[in-house]
């Protein structure tokens, strides 16, 4: 049973550049969502999808946009890149329903972003 | 608003002694908490979570947590530390949409 995947394990890319992140969720989960984890910090939320829509977001610019597939994958876009986008891009997916089984989340390898 | 705040930035035990990482939360709902480790170039994986049922929360590797209501606290206690607990420690509030995360808790573990 796969968990989380996540591609590319590394990038660098140049101010002002755009990049996209992807992610395969864990087998048998739905939602998806995206965290930004800066050096020596711990993640932030930026966007959780479900049924190929945003359905939470974060305190996050919308230079940062997302998309879910219908084989609830998904991607995370970032336009117009800043030094300060430099960091850990996680990946977590869940399955969706009531109930407190349902709240735990499985984190991917992450993606390093670095921009120069 | 929800917030976590982790007391320590590091902590250094010797090998068999207990493990006690700090954590202090604010909700203004009955909160949802999480641990979460992060070994180097890794993902987070789930030590354990409180979601209103018992307020000793077992999980797994042999770390438990104590939820304390009156404390707004969610300490993560083990009691004889292993060289493989070296890592990053996260405490986490949330829901089921987001979770808010702790800045972390280095742990060092001296032979």
């Amino acid at each position: 049973d796969a968990g989380v995947t996540q591609s590319p394990t590394h990038l660098i890319k140049t101010r002002g550049q755009q990049v996209t992140l992807r992610c395969s969720p864990k087998s048998g989960h739905d939602t998806v969502s995206w965290y930004q984890q800066a050096l020596g910090q711990g993640p932030q939320f930026i966007f959780q999808y479900y049924e190929e829509e945003e359905r939470q977001r974060g305190n996050f610019p919308d230079r940062f946009s997302g998309h879910q597939f219908p084989n609830y994958s998904s991607e995370l876009n970032v336009n117009a890149l800043l030094l300060g986008d430099s960091a850990l891009y996680l990946c977590a997916s869940k399955k969706s329903g009531p109930g407190e089984f349902y709240y735990e989340q499985y984190f991917g390898p992450g993606t390093r972003l670095t921009v120069t | 608003a929800q917030s976590v705040t982790q007391l320590g930035s590091h902590v250094s035990v010797s090998e068999g002694a207990l493990v006690l990482l700090r954590c202090n939360y604010s909700s203004s709902v009955p909160p949802y908490l999480f641990w979460y480790v992060q070994y180097p170039n890794q993902g987070l994986q789930l030590l354990l979570k409180y979601t209103s049922a018992a307020t000793l929360v077992k999980g797994i590797n042999g770390f438990e947590a104590e939820f304390k209501k009156s404390e707004t606290s969610f300490h993560l206690t083990k009691p004889s530390a292993h060289m493989s607990d070296a890592a990053e420690y996260f405490c986490a509030v949330g829901s089921a949409r987001q979770l808010t995360f702790g800045s972390g808790t280095q742990l060092t573990v001296l032979p």
